[in-house]
């Protein structure tokens, strides 16, 4: 079965903090897709990365970097000097299956002071 | 540049109604899903479609129908709405010809309650 697990429910910085946020899957296929999406608070969901299972190389856009380790079945996601502007839902998700659909985690809720 | 659209984005109904809501992409994207979105839960598929007039089940598809007559739409039926349908509900797409790996795109939401 695959699963993603995001173990951080809420978190909040002071804006221009570092902030990391952690992301674990499960899955057995051999090839498979990693998402990151953002949802603000006006409610839509942003997508922001996708990353598939043979590209292991660190992502950077912007504040934003991403770190793809297949070793510990990790995708974490790195805002660097936060603001108030990244306050959201930011979800993770997997897709291998057939389906084509996404299995998301729970999200982590990211708070943003001012 | 209109991408997904979902209609309508809030709507109240009462516990044994039909309600409908629809979804409408501009991409001609091949699949299209509908996910709901629960405190607790996460997002959750609800149906997804790989064209048209092709639908299947996702993980939580009771109490929901779906059609697909064109490519463009996807509306989501509510047969007899219940309190615990209440809930965000998601449309989304992607371009799916290799279904894995497509970035899937998700409409603004629609906001259901049912009282």
């Amino acid at each position: 079965a695959q699963k993603v697990t995001q173990a951080q429910t809420e978190i909040s910085v002071v804006e221009k903090e570092d902030v990391t946020l952690d992301c674990v899957y499960e899955t057995r296929d051999t090839t498979y897709y990693l998402f990151w999406y953002k949802q603000p608070p006006s409610g839509e969901l942003v997508f922001l990365i996708r990353r598939n299972s043979f590209d292991e190389q660190n992502e950077i856009s912007g504040r934003y970097s991403w770190n793809f380790q297949k070793s510990t079945s990790s995708f974490n996601f790195t805002i660097t000097a936060s603001q108030v502007v990244d306050s959201a839902v930011y979800f993770c998700a997997l897709n291998g299956g057939s389906q084509g659909n996404l299995i998301f985690g729970k999200g982590t809720k990211l708070s943003v002071k001012p | 540049d209109a991408g997904i659209t979902q209609s309508p984005r809030y709507k109240i109904t009462e516990t044994g109604r039909q309600v409908t809501l629809m979804c409408h992409q501009t991409w001609s994207h091949s699949y299209m899903f509908w996910y709901r979105q629960d405190l607790g839960h996460g997002l959750r598929l609800i149906y997804y479609s790989a064209a048209a007039d092709i639908t299947d089940k996702g993980e939580v598809p009771d109490g929901y129908v779906v059609s697909r007559s064109k490519t463009e739409n996807f509306p989501l039926t509510l047969e007899s709405a219940t309190r615990s349908q209440t809930s965000v509900y998601f449309c989304a797409s992607s371009r799916g010809a290799d279904r894995a790996g497509n970035t899937i795109y998700f409409g603004e939401g629609s906001w259901l309650t049912v009282v």
